[in-house]
């Protein structure tokens, strides 16, 4: 039980483009989501927390109309990039929380921006 | 906020030996403190959490201590093998979010 999915694995895009993630909890509903980003050989930074049906919170620092999250549903929430450049290059992780404050991650997405 | 520092950076030991990674936080509400093992490129596996109310809790070959009034908290391996070498993370939450230690890559020589 408790698993979590995220689509893509890896993308590459070009410098200017938008770069869409899905999160899903495929066997538990998770009215909380997490996106997480984490460069190599270091530890992962909490962006924003994702709520089912409301806004997202965002992190001190992290840009809210450059990573666009929406938590349409309760085993779905997307991280949009937008017009993405090489610094956003990255690899992003999402969690989704299991009671009573468990989180299961994902198997993350590498993004690289050309 | 709340802050957690995690050490050591890197550990290596040698197949059969014990491993220690401590950490501490500085918020003395956070109530929740999960381990998470991380293999190069693969998500974060949750592998014990240890809750305020408790002081210890062991699974197996690992095991978790919680000092709440000294604000640290430690991961315990036992009889380390070779499948231990990995990034391991601790965390530390007060309400929903987890806020992460450093990471620790252990190294398990055989």
């Amino acid at each position: 039980g408790a698993v979590v999915s995220q689509h893509p694995s890896w993308v590459i895009c070009k410098s200017g483009t938008s770069v869409k993630i899905e999160c899903r909890s495929l066997d538990f509903q998770a009215t909380t989501m997490f996106w997480y980003r984490q460069f190599p050989k270091q530890s992962l930074m909490l962006m924003a927390t994702s709520n089912e049906g409301s806004k997202a919170t965002y992190e001190q620092g992290v840009e809210k109309d450059k990573f666009l999250i929406n938590h349409a549903s309760l085993t779905l929430s997307t991280l949009t990039v937008t017009s993405a450049h090489p610094e956003d290059s990255s690899f992003y992780i999402c969690s989704a929380r299991a009671n009573p404050d468990t989180q299961y991650f994902g198997p993350g997405t590498r993004l690289t921006v050309l | 906020g709340e802050n957690v520092e995690q050490h050591p950076s890197t550990l290596s030991v040698q197949e059969g030996d014990s491993a220690v990674i401590k950490c501490t936080y500085s918020d003395s509400a956070s109530n929740y403190f999960p381990w998470y093992k991380q293999e190069l490129g693969k998500r974060p596996q949750l592998i014990i959490d240890i809750r305020s109310n408790v002081g210890e809790k062991k699974d197996q070959r690992i095991a978790v201590t919680l000092n709440k009034t000294a604000k640290h908290f430690s991961l315990h391996i036992t009889e380390t093998q070779p499948e231990d070498s990995a990034v391991y993370f601790c965390a530390a939450s007060r309400e929903v979010k987890l806020i992460f230690g450093q990471g620790t890559t252990l190294q398990v020589k055989p």
